[in-house]
């Protein structure tokens, strides 16, 4: 069972565009939502999160956006540059759960062209 | 400030060999440690979780097994591997609340 689906698979965006990759999760008891940003050959680090008491956050380029009751989220990237070309994943964690790790959806191979 | 070392950076095995990735945590102690496994297309599956030494718990059933002899290092081994075992495996820790897991830097495993 996929408890995070997110899309698109892949996307090509011009630099300077707004790029914007959506998750879903089914688990209402979810409560923390964080996306992931990898690099080929490398582990994904984390590049923003947010948790259901708010509705966005902002940090620079990157807003992600929450929507509790349609149980969504997105991440959008402002003025997309080449250097945003990566390997997205979005997650999701029940914090108050056992000790078992994020959910991850199965990630949006983002292209930024010049 | 905490850091993660994940070892080696690449590994090609035959089949029926055994493995043992290793991973080590420094700058923080009983850390929440995992591993995932990464195939194209299908995200980040996590293969064991581990809250404390000898504390091992499994997602997916399979020919891998984990094993956590000190509290800040983490061993994923199989006795005979499988084609199927090929993929990009990744070590990561977190603090007790379990947000903000950090990963390692992979191993590419190619089963031959």
């Amino acid at each position: 069972q996929q408890q995070v689906k997110q899309s698109p698979q892949s996307l090509i965006v011009q630099k300077g565009g707004i790029s914007i990759i959506n998750c879903a999760y089914e688990n209402t008891a979810f409560d923390y939502f964080p996306w992931y940003q990898q690099f080929p050959g490398k582990g994904p680090a984390l590049l923003i999160a947010i948790r259901p008491d708010v509705s966005e956050k902002k940090e620079g380029r990157f807003t992600i956006s929450f929507n509790k009751s349609a149980k969504q989220f997105s991440l959008h990237i402002m003025d997309s540059q080449p250097g945003d070309s990566a390997t997205y994943f979005c997650a999701a964690l029940y914090s108050g759960g056992g000790a078992d790790g994020l959910t991850f959806g199965k990630g949006t191979h983002l292209i930024i062209q010049p | 400030s905490q850091t993660i070392h994940q070892w080696p950076a690449t590994l090609v095995q035959p089949v029926g060999s055994p493995l043992s990735l290793e991973c080590t945590v420094e700058g923080t102690s009983n850390p929440n440690l995992y591993w995932y496994r990464q195939a194209a297309g299908r995200g980040l599956q996590l293969l064991f979780y581990s809250v404390g030494i000898g504390q091992i718990s499994s997602e997916v059933p399979q020919n891998l097994s984990a094993s956590r002899p000190q509290d800040r290092q983490f061993i994923l081994s199989s006795k005979k591997l499988l084609l199927s075992d090929s993929g990009f495996y990744l070590c990561a820790w977190s603090g007790p609340y379990r947000d903000r897991c950090t990963f390692g830097s992979g191993t590419r495993l190619t089963v031959v």
